[in-house]
């Protein structure tokens, strides 16, 4: 089934401790997006790619780092996690980035940073 | 940057009607999006408006007026299985699409 896949889908770790969440699509769109959400908040933006090799800055991109080396991966790193880090994380895809775009979600990674 | 604000919660009874305000600020407006989103998955399209006026797809219909800033999701014949948080996304120039908080509906039987 055609989709994106998030993992891990839920986790628990140490603060200060390195994390990548993964996320790969196989639609081969062009254009993919890292959220999070928390409560009362929505979904804010953290980084984007609009194509493969190539990325950007969202609404809140500190403390997170991204790489897009092909059409299909984009992992989302947290180099040294904290506390105000956990939160529910939703990889996304489009075709492209702009317009009538519609983005696709994966099921989500709730992380919880102690 | 762009503000989005839509209701926190909502409730209606199951065949009724109900409608979901968004209002937003931006530059660069290209286009308004409603996603739904069951309790513990992931957001999933329902409409799209870049243009005045009212689109209609089965029992959902979103309207969006550009001037006002406003858009309203329009959720007919309710069903149990609507209960959700309705998000309200706004597209602002090419690839930022910022969501609102979200509207929780709950249906009551």
């Amino acid at each position: 089934i055609a989709g994106i896949t998030q993992a891990p889908t839920s986790q628990i770790l140490a603060a200060g401790r390195r994390m990548t969440l993964r996320c790969t699509q196989d639609m081969r769109h062009n254009a993919m997006y890292w959220y999070r959400q928390d409560l009362g908040l929505g979904l804010r933006l953290i980084h984007y790619s609009n194509t493969a090799g190539t990325t950007g800055k969202g609404e809140v991109p500190d403390g997170y780092s991204v790489s897009r080396a092909n059409t299909d991966d984009f992992p989302l790193t947290l180099a040294s996690a904290v506390p105000s880090q956990t939160s529910v994380y939703f990889c996304a895809s489009s075709q492209d980035s702009s317009g009538a775009n519609v983005l696709t979600f994966g099921a989500g990674s709730r992380l919880t940073v102690l | 940057g762009q503000n989005i604000d839509q209701p926190t919660e909502m409730t209606a009874t199951e065949g009724a009607i109900v409608q979901i305000n968004c209002t937003y600020q931006t530059s660069g407006f290209n286009g308004l999006f409603w996603y739904q989103q069951h309790a513990g998955e992931a957001p999933t399209f329902l409409s799209y408006n870049v243009l005045d006026g009212l689109e209609e797809k089965g029992r959902f219909s979103s309207f969006l007026s550009r001037s006002k800033g406003y858009s309203y999701l329009l959720l007919k014949e309710l069903q149990m299985k609507d209960s959700a948080s309705y998000l309200c996304a706004v597209r602002e120039g090419d690839y930022k699409l910022s969501f609102g908080a979200g509207t929780t509906v709950t249906v009551r039987a």
